[in-house]
């Protein structure tokens, strides 16, 4: 099975430009997150969805940034224009369905995002 | 929001030490969890906690729900080189519904030569 891929690896833009991450969860799975880690910060949680709707949006740290899961599959993440403090380590993570206990987010590699 | 604290921040051991790292938090959570990320790659769930008092292993780790619930630690036993990495305590309060993760800021673990 196939884990959670993200897309790209690394982005390098300017500030003032705009970029769009990617996100694939793994086959099957409702639940979709996104999170981010500034450097040498705490890994903070920004949204999450259930199938193509947002459930939780509370992270997101303004209206520069958009998240969609069109069709209920895979994700993007846009920042629009993108400033110096966006720059860090953009997680998706993916979980099945709600159980009794914890549904496990796996976690994707992550996108690199510098702003200069 | 809720925060947790995690400590230490680093570590540099020699190989076939015990390593012990905790997080504690202003708030209780439901769940406590220690995930592990190694460079390039992204966090992978290692143990999770359900119970206030539970005490679990996962081989050479072992890890321990807080009776407040507002606190957990992991220990490492005879550490080996493969055991380097960040190490992330996270919390979760709702398990129904909101399954949004709150992370410690990490102990990165270097195993010296």
């Amino acid at each position: 099975e196939a884990g959670v891929t993200q897309f790209p690896s690394h982005s390098v833009i300017e500030k003032g430009q705009t970029v769009t991450l990617r996100c694939d969860p793994i086959s099957g799975h409702d639940n979709l997150y996104w999170y981010r880690r500034v450097m040498g910060k705490e890994i903070k949680f920004l949204l999450h969805f259930v199938k193509e709707s947002k459930q939780d949006e509370s992270g997101m740290p303004n209206n520069r940034f958009l998240a969609e899961r069109t069709g209920g599959t895979y994700s993007t993440l846009k920042v629009q224009p993108a400033e110096l403090e966006d720059s860090g380590v953009y997680f998706c993570a993916s979980s099945r369905r709600h159980g009794s206990e914890y549904n496990e987010q796996f976690f994707g590699p992550g996108t690199r995002l510098t702003v200069l | 929001g809720q925060q947790l604290n995690q400590s230490p921040q680093s570590m540099f051991i020699q190989e076939g030490e015990d390593v012990s790292m905790n997080c504690t938090s202003s708030s209780i959570f439901n769940t406590w969890l220690w995930y592990k990320q190694e460079p390039g790659e992204g966090p992978v769930l290692l143990i999770a906690l359900y119970k206030a008092g539970e005490l679990t292993s996962n081989g050479r780790l072992t890890a321990q729900f807080g009776i407040t619930r507002k606190d957990s630690f992991l220990n490492i036993s005879a550490s080996i080189p493969s055991d380097v990495g960040i190490y992330f305590c996270a919390g979760l309060y709702d398990n129904f519904g909101n399954e949004k993760l709150t992370f410690g800021t990490g102990t990165r673990l270097t195993i010296i030569p």
